[in-house]
């Protein structure tokens, strides 16, 4: 079946250093994948989605770019902030439903 | 951004009740999900609901489950009987469209069963 890996957490930086979260996933379909944000308390919400293969999503400095021949969609921007600090997961949709990676928790340091 | 509603935010029963999770999804939005997210695991996908009807389901989706949305109000999951392992975060979604469409999702819902 479809499924989704990323970054296993937490993961700590330094405000102003950069980040990648890796994401991959599996699918006999043809996906558009997302990455959602959420912060404590709250619901995930989109960060971006990308539908097409070879096309960048960005969106708040972050950005991923779908690359089909890898099957990747890594996270990254090039310098964090403390109110970056959330947890995030890659989603790809499938049959009408979203297959989540397992979030990673990314936690910024002042 | 569009807004999703989640009513209660935390509920408490005993095993063996009913309860009804409520969601209040963005007003035009046609298709409506729900996922379940246990503590410190990933969100798994339960259901989606379009035009009455039940469109997908998972294996989570047990036959105590119940979803519906009477008359455009609020889209419920009610769960009957509920047992321990029920235990988790409930979070509804909706979108205006289905496939590859965004979701939209509430804050969640609590749920503990004792």
């Amino acid at each position: 079946g479809d499924s989704v890996t990323q970054t296993e957490g937490p993961v700590t930086l330094s405000e102003g250093t950069s980040l990648t979260v890796n994401c991959s996933y599996e699918t006999k379909q043809y996906p558009t994948l997302f990455w959602y944000v959420q912060y404590p308390g709250e619901g995930p919400q989109l960060l971006f989605k990308v539908p097409k293969a070879n096309e960048k999503g960005s969106n708040r400095g972050f950005e991923a770019t779908y690359n089909k021949e890898a099957t990747s969609f890594h996270l990254q921007k090039a310098s964090v902030q403390e109110s970056d600090s959330a947890v995030y997961y890659c989603a790809l949709s499938s049959n009408y439903q979203l297959i989540w990676g397992s979030g990673t928790k990314l936690i910024i340091k002042p | 951004g569009p807004k999703v509603l989640q009513i209660p935010s935390h509920q408490i029963i005993d095993m063996g009740q009913m309860v009804t999770l409520n969601c209040d999804p963005v007003s035009n939005h046609l298709y409506f999900y729900w996922y379940k997210q246990i503590l410190g695991q990933q969100m798994e996908f339960l259901v989606n609901f379009y035009n009455g009807k039940v469109m997908e389901k998972s294996k989570l989706f047990k036959d105590q489950f119940s979803v519906e949305r009477p008359d455009g109000s609020y889209f419920t999951l009610k769960i009957q009987p509920t047992a321990l392992e029920d235990s988790a975060v409930y979070f509804c979604a909706s979108s205006l469209w289905g496939g590859y469409a965004e979701q939209f999702f509430g804050p969640g819902t609590r749920l503990t069963v004792l």
